[in-house]
């Protein structure tokens, strides 16, 4: 367990259909990150937090993927009118310093959210 | 695209050492590299990086050579449990700490055989 939390596990959909999965970061971590990943590849990066601040943006969010982190807390990635193509599994990442050594900042994941999309 | 090369597969006797390699050629002297393994259907798991010296952790131990070109993942003893997929990643410093410069390639699928 590495203290970033992500729920639902799993999530079924019908196509059309608005999903929501919500991610808890470690509690001092200011960053926070999306990725998605479907079956054989590695993860793609979607999206980045600083804080409340969403830095950066991949190409892959369509403008169907909204992500918010309102507070600088936890934050929230929602699919609207879902595809088929959209299934894969979430996963949220955060990372905010390595105590007592410097370093480039490790990135700590989630266990995902898998969604599949019917 | 990922700035990093490796095996697509390996495989290890258990018991073992396992030696996965990552080539890095175009790494830039504020490059970290980093490793973590995915265990099917679970998130990345961090397992050690470094910049230019040999790391050791209780899960791996990482050597870089002089030029930090490549670096190999060691696994001392590997057992059935490390059966997983190992990714190399090289990234920058905080400063330039954003989310398209951590970026995944296939990594290399390790089977450790009984």
């Amino acid at each position: 367990d590495t203290g970033v939390s992500q729920d639902p596990r799993h999530k079924i959909t019908k196509r059309g259909q608005n999903v929501t999965f919500r991610c808890d970061p470690i509690s001092e971590h200011n960053r926070l990150y999306w990725y998605r990943q479907t079956l054989g590849q590695g993860p793609e990066f979607l999206t980045y937090f600083q804080n409340e601040a969403q830095l950066e943006k991949s190409r892959l969010l369509s403008d169907r993927f909204s992500a918010e982190r309102p507070k600088g807390s936890f934050s929230t990635l929602e699919i609207q009118r879902t595809e088929q193509g959209d299934s894969a599994m979430y996963l949220c990442a955060s990372t905010g310093g390595d105590r007592g050594r410097s370093s480039g900042n490790t990135i700590y994941f989630g266990e995902g959210s898998w969604l599949t999309v019917v | 695209d990922a700035k990093t090369t490796q095996p697509p597969s390996m495989d290890c006797a258990e018991g073992r050492a396992a030696n996965l390699p990552c080539n890095h050629s175009t790494i830039s002297g504020n490059e970290y590299v980093y490793w973590y393994r995915q265990i099917h259907s679970q998130g990345p798991q961090y397992i050690i990086h470094g910049l230019k010296n040999n790391e050791t952790n209780e899960m791996a131990s990482l050597i870089i050579t002089e030029d930090r070109k490549s670096s190999t993942l060691i696994l001392p003893h590997a057992t059935l449990r490390d059966t997983a997929v190992y990714y190399c990643i090289v990234r920058p410093t905080p400063a330039d700490n954003y989310g398209q410069n951590f970026v995944f390639g296939p990594g290399t699928r390790l089977s450790v055989l009984p």
